[in-house]
C-alpha cells in the first residue's frame, strides 16, 4: 500500500458527460503526477503539481481536461465532454525522485 | 526526449526457472531508472530503482537490475520466478529532478507450473 488513494476506481458515462476524478497523496508527497494507461501501453505523463502550482502539462491534455490541486493537498482531474477515446486508466502518483502510484481509476465512456 | 524500449511483449517462463526482462533507454544524462510491476486492474508497485553509485540494484520480491550505461540497458532479474510474478513489468526512465517519467510499452510475464 503506497497511501495513495483514488476515488472512484471506476466509472462509466456516457459521451459528451463531465467526469472528475479525485486523487489523495500522503502528506509528504509534495509533489502530485497524474498520467493515463490505455491498453496495451505504458502510463502516458499527463501533467504534475509542486504543491497547489501546476508546473507541466503535456499536449495530451486537451483543453477538455483541467487539472487542480488546491491547498497542495488532493488533486482532482476532470473530463469535460467526454469522447469514447478518454477510455483508459487514469493514475495518479505522489512523491518526488520516487512516484509512487495509486490503484487508479477506470475511465469507460459509451 | 526520453524514450525507453522493452523489446519482449510477452515472455512465458515456467516456476522456478530464471527470469530476465529487457529494458533499453534513451536519454541525454545520467537517468533515474525505475522498473515497476502491475497486476491487472492495478496500479503500479514500485519494484526497485536506480539513481547513481552501485549499478547492481537489490529491490523487492528478489529482483534485481543492473545498470549498464555502455549499453543504455536496466535489465530487471529474478533467480528463481514464483507463480505470483506473474504480471505486466514497466521499465521508466526520469530526467533529472524527475519532473516526469517515461514508461515503456511492458512485458507480461507468464509463468506455467
Amino acid at each position: 500500500d503506497t497511501g495513495v488513494s483514488q476515488d472512484p476506481r471506476h466509472k462509466i458515462t456516457k459521451r459528451g458527460q463531465n467526469v472528475t476524478f479525485r486523487c489523495d497523496p500522503i502528506s509528504e508527497h509534495n509533489r502530485l503526477y497524474w498520467y493515463r494507461q490505455t491498453l496495451g501501453q505504458g502510463p502516458e505523463f499527463l501533467t504534475y503539481f509542486q504543491n497547489e502550482a501546476q508546473l507541466e502539462k503535456s499536449r495530451l491534455l486537451s483543453d477538455r481536461f483541467s487539472a487542480e490541486r488546491p491547498k497542495g493537498s488532493f488533486s482532482t482531474l476532470e473530463i469535460q465532454r467526454t469522447e469514447q477515446g478518454d477510455s483508459a486508466m487514469y493514475l495518479c502518483a505522489g512523491g518526488l525522485e520516487t512516484q509512487y502510484f495509486g490503484p487508479g481509476t477506470r475511465l469507460l465512456v459509451l | 526526449a526520453q524514450s525507453v524500449t522493452q523489446p519482449d511483449i510477452h515472455i512465458t517462463v515456467s516456476e522456478g526457472a530464471s527470469l530476465e526482462l529487457r529494458c533499453n533507454y534513451s536519454y541525454g544524462a545520467t537517468p533515474y531508472l525505475f522498473w515497476y510491476v502491475q497486476s491487472p486492474g492495478q496500479g503500479l508497485q514500485l519494484l526497485l530503482k536506480y539513481f547513481s553509485g552501485d549499478t547492481l540494484v537489490q529491490g523487492i520480491k528478489g529482483f534485481e537490475a543492473e545498470f549498464k550505461r555502455s549499453q543504455s540497458s536496466f535489465n530487471l532479474r529474478k533467480p528463481s520466478v514464483h507463480w505470483s510474478d506473474a504480471a505486466e513489468y514497466f521499465c521508466a526512465v526520469g530526467a533529472t529532478g524527475n519532473e516526469k517519467l517515461t514508461f515503456g510499452t511492458g512485458t507480461r510475464l507468464t509463468i506455467i507450473p
